[in-house]
């Protein structure tokens, strides 16, 4: 059975400072990864996915992840916080033989941003 | 603007009451999903549609009925719905007729749902 960890339900960076928000997976096969953020009153978007080939995955707004298969870890980041980046971001693990249904997300990690 | 319009926005209704959720996509999507959205806890998938077939009912209580009409449109029906029902509504949207685990959702901005 796959399951998603996101360590910490809020984190709070300061403006320019690095974003970083953790997502550990469990999957016995290789998985699909996804970061998904969900602004204030909207729906979730798709920020970035990672499926094969290059472990590191850049997104849109200047996020980026790493797919790590030896600590079973997809961390999302961010270099320079801004202010447009206050939401909450949903780690998501999928079972690439599998349909999609079996999308797992985790319970979210809210990011503050101090002026 | 992510091209899956959902309505209403917001719902109160009593636990006797039996209203509608109602969810638009302007895609050419394929398939289409019902998420409840609880507060600190995990989207919880509900319905899986593809081509108008159902593909997936994940255990969801009866009081919850889907209804997907044609490509463009999910509906979900309401009867003698619970307090511990109130949570957001999120439907999806993804390209594909065969629902795989490697596309991309696009999601509409919720229906809040409170019942009381």
């Amino acid at each position: 059975a796959q399951s998603v960890t996101q360590l910490g339900s809020h984190v709070s960076v300061s403006e320019g400072a690095l974003v970083l928000l953790r997502c550990n997976y469990s999957s016995s096969v290789p998985p699909y990864l996804f970061w998904y953020v969900q602004y204030p009153n909207q729906g979730l978007q798709l920020l970035l996915k990672y499926t094969t080939g290059a472990t590191l995955v850049k997104g849109i707004n200047g996020f980026e992840a790493e797919f790590k298969k030896s600590e079973t870890s997809f961390h999302l980041t961010k270099p320079s916080a801004h202010m447009s980046d206050a939401a909450e971001y949903f780690c998501a693990v999928s079972d690439p033989d599998s349909s999609a249904s079996k999308i797992i997300f985790g319970s979210g990690t809210r990011l503050s941003i101090r002026p | 603007e992510t091209g899956v319009t959902q309505t209403p926005r917001h719902l109160v209704m009593g636990m006797t009451n039996k209203k509608s959720l109602k969810c638009e996509q302007h895609l050419g999507h394929n398939a289409m999903y019902w998420y409840k959205q609880s507060a600190k806890k995990p989207l919880e998938l509900m319905f899986v549609y593809s081509l108008e077939e159902r593909v997936e009912n994940n255990s969801v209580p009866s009081r919850f009925s889907p209804e997907c009409p044609n490509s463009s449109h999910l509906f979900l029906h309401l009867h003698t719905l619970q307090p511990e029902d109130s949570a957001l509504y999120l439907c999806a949207s993804s390209p594909g007729s065969t629902v795989s685990t490697n596309e991309k959702l696009f999601f509409g901005s919720g229906t809040q749902l409170s019942v009381l």
